[in-house]
């Protein structure tokens, strides 16, 4: 399809371990974002990138987090030594293609369950 | 941080009544922009705004950019049962052009009785 897309949909891990998120943005989107969405509430901005450089890291909540985007497409969110307080929906959006102008599109997220 | 208040919460409604919701800021945005999130799903964007006083439809939807830039509401007419769903508004930078973070809102739950 055409849209952002993420994978896995669903991962369940325990405390203590690594876990990798990956995003395909659309086609032609130069800017992509993480965003986390717990229980009840709105999307909570993680981090920005302009091509293959983290614009904006600001959100990102501890140094257990990290993210990259080496060519400029795919980008992989890593969690490090993951806590019971990180279960949540990670979500991705891509925007800055010709015409979107500030508008972002989300992918479906995955939903991270740390035990 | 910056903050934005939604209101309502949720709302319950028959089918064919029609919906307003709105959201406001401490910060100015140059952006407002609003999506409808299904369960298990990803935030679908509905109606972006771009200019203050700026009012937009997309069907049976409108929204308007609050002149003060510190607001906006969206208002659905005529709703129906596939409008169920939770509604997020969300303002964006300073930055004319620039492709920065959104600032959403707790979400609006609407359900819609037929």
């Amino acid at each position: 399809g055409a849209g952002v897309s993420q994978t896995p949909s669903n991962k369940v891990t325990e405390k203590g371990k690594y876990v990798e998120l990956r995003c395909d943005p659309i086609s032609g989107h130069t800017a992509l974002y993480w965003y986390r969405q717990s229980l009840g509430q709105g999307p909570e901005f993680l981090i920005y990138f302009q091509g293959t450089g983290a614009a904006d890291d600001s959100g990102l909540p501890n140094d257990r987090f990290f993210a990259v985007r080496p060519e400029g497409s795919v980008s992989t969110l890593k969690i490090q030594r993951t806590e019971r307080g990180d279960s949540a929906v990670y979500l991705c959006a891509s925007g800055g293609g010709r015409g979107s102008y500030n508008e972002q599109f989300f992918g479906p997220g995955t939903r991270l369950t740390v035990l | 941080g910056q903050q934005l208040n939604q209101s309502p919460q949720s709302m319950f409604i028959q089918e064919g009544e029609d919906v307003s919701m709105n959201c406001t800021s401490s910060s100015i945005f140059n952006t407002w922009l609003w999506y409808k999130q299904d369960p298990g799903e990803g935030p679908v964007l509905l109606i972006a705004l771009y200019k203050a006083g700026e009012l937009t439809s997309n069907g049976r939807l409108t929204a308007q950019f609050g002149i003060t830039r510190k607001d906006s509401f969206l208002n659905i007419s005529a709703s129906i049962p596939s409008d169920v769903g939770i509604y997020f508004c969300a303002g964006q930078g300073t930055r004319r052009g620039g492709s920065e973070k959104l600032v959403f809102g707790k979400g609006t739950k609407l359900t819609v009785n037929p």
